[in-house]
């Protein structure tokens, strides 16, 4: 069956303008995370969903940044005035609720900002 | 918060030999996760482990839990060059939480 997408897979910006990320959960997952990764290190989380609302937004770098899930399936990362920092891949991933850490990723997207 | 250590954070192996990763952390966790990345892509799951001391296998793959719960293995055996990739442990924040910990990685290099 279809995987977790995201989109664009690749996104190069000009610092200071915003940009969005998109993320199609796997259908009937109803927890959606986000985490960033930097290049060569692990993830760093962002934000979780459970259904349309967000429980734990404790990983959201700064107040530029801020999701939101609709439906309780597609869920959109914006990223405001971007900074070089700001580079990085961000992954989506989704689960069903009650299984344990079992969250499925999908692919990312490549942000660089120049 | 709470941190996961894993080591070595590279491996450099020739095809065919054994490898072993480990994954510490100073406070308890309840569940270990072992998840592969292969460049350009999201990581995958590749084992779960629930109770302390469970050993868990997924073909040429072990994975244990710390008796502990303090630290979890990983093991490969048999190396081939599709296990080529970056390897990550993880673990809920808390008993309970959807908020996964990772560790830093530890690339696995093999040569032919």
């Amino acid at each position: 069956g279809a995987g977790v997408s995201q989109s664009p897979s690749n996104k190069v910006t000009e610092k200071g303008k915003d940009v969005e990320l998109r993320c199609d959960p796997i259908s009937g997952h109803t927890a959606l995370y986000w985490y960033r990764q930097s290049l060569g290190q692990g993830l760093e989380f962002l934000i979780y969903f459970q259904g349309n609302s967000a429980p734990d937004k404790s990983g959201l770098p700064s107040d530029r940044f801020s999701a939101e899930r609709t439906g309780g399936s597609v869920s959109t990362l914006t990223i405001q005035r971007t900074q070089q920092e700001d580079s990085a891949v961000y992954l989506c991933a989704s689960s069903l609720f009650y299984r344990r850490g079992t969250q499925y990723f999908g692919p990312g997207t490549r942000l660089l900002v120049l | 918060g709470q941190q996961l250590n894993q080591s070595p954070q590279s491996m450099f192996i020739q095809e065919g030999e054994d490898v072993s990763m480990n994954c510490t952390s100073s406070s308890i966790f309840n569940t270990w996760l072992w998840y592969k990345q292969d460049p350009g892509e999201g990581p995958v799951l590749l084992i779960a482990l629930y109770k302390a001391g469970e050993l868990t296998s997924n073909g040429r793959l072990t994975a244990q839990f710390g008796i502990t719960r303090k630290d979890s293995f990983l093991n490969i055996s048999a190396s081939i060059p599709s296990d080529v990739g970056i390897y990550f442990c993880a673990g809920p924040e808390f008993q309970g939480a959807q908020k996964l910990v990772f560790g830093q990685g530890t690339r696995l290099t093999i040569n032919p």
